[in-house]
């Protein structure tokens, strides 16, 4: 498995406000994807990154308000826009290699908005 | 739409006793199925994965079981330890698309 960071862990943000995640991954990947996880709960798929061109989003995520990039084979940003309270979450990247669908999890970046 | 379910939400077992979480999926197209262990601030951590074309498979203390006819799946731990207590994440996904749909988590505790 490869390393996979995220920035910033946590932040805590004024509403109407929008922050960015970044995740680094320390090697090339197929796949990147997006997940939330609310307090106490599963993790929902956000969206998947695609290198090069628009990310995939789930039913119920839409791109104005979780702009995605993916300039390259190690790096993706989410940045959730105009925040309010309900948006406080566990925003984690997850990385996986073609071919044996193996998905492996960044830390994680706590997010709460006031 | 596509789902995955999973049981029990809590499991308390004495040290040393066996665990077992099960989970179900709705979409015929999963082929791959994942555990994960979440400690408490940290991310999923993937502990073991069965493919669609296998039944079992074990890894030390930890087995899962596959039946796709009816569309179940589980994790099994032998010979538990209070550093297997967390969060069990299992999950269903598609090799054509690489995502994942997890279950609701089980909080798995062992007492000493």
């Amino acid at each position: 498995s490869a390393v996979i960071s995220q920035k910033p862990s946590r932040d805590i943000c004024q509403r109407g406000t929008s922050l960015t995640i970044q995740c680094q991954v320390d090697s090339q990947v197929t796949m990147m994807f997006w997940y939330r996880q609310q307090p106490g709960q599963s993790l929902t798929l956000i969206a998947t990154a695609n290198q090069g061109s628009e990310a995939t989003y789930e039913s119920g995520f839409v791109i104005d308000k979780f702009p995605i990039s993916r300039p390259n084979l190690t790096f993706s940003t989410l940045t959730v826009s105009n925040m309010s309270p309900e948006d406080s979450s566990i925003y984690l990247c997850s990385a996986a290699w073609g071919g044996n669908n193996e998905q492996f999890f960044g830390p994680g970046t706590r997010l709460t908005v006031l | 739409g596509e789902n995955v379910e999973q049981h029990p939400s809590t499991l308390s077992v004495q040290e040393g006793d066996s665990a077992v979480i099960k989970c179900t999926y709705s979409d015929s197209a999963s082929n791959y199925f994942p555990w994960y262990k979440q400690e408490l601030g940290k991310g999923p951590q993937l502990i073991i994965d069965i493919r669609s074309n296998v039944g079992e498979k074990k890894d030390q203390r930890i087995a899962v079981t596959l039946n796709k006819t009816a569309k179940h799946f589980s994790l099994h731990i032998t010979e538990t330890q209070p550093e297997d207590s967390a969060v069990y994440f299992c999950a269903a996904g598609s090799s054509n698309t690489g995502k994942l749909i997890f279950g609701q988590g089980t909080t798995l505790q062992v007492k000493p």
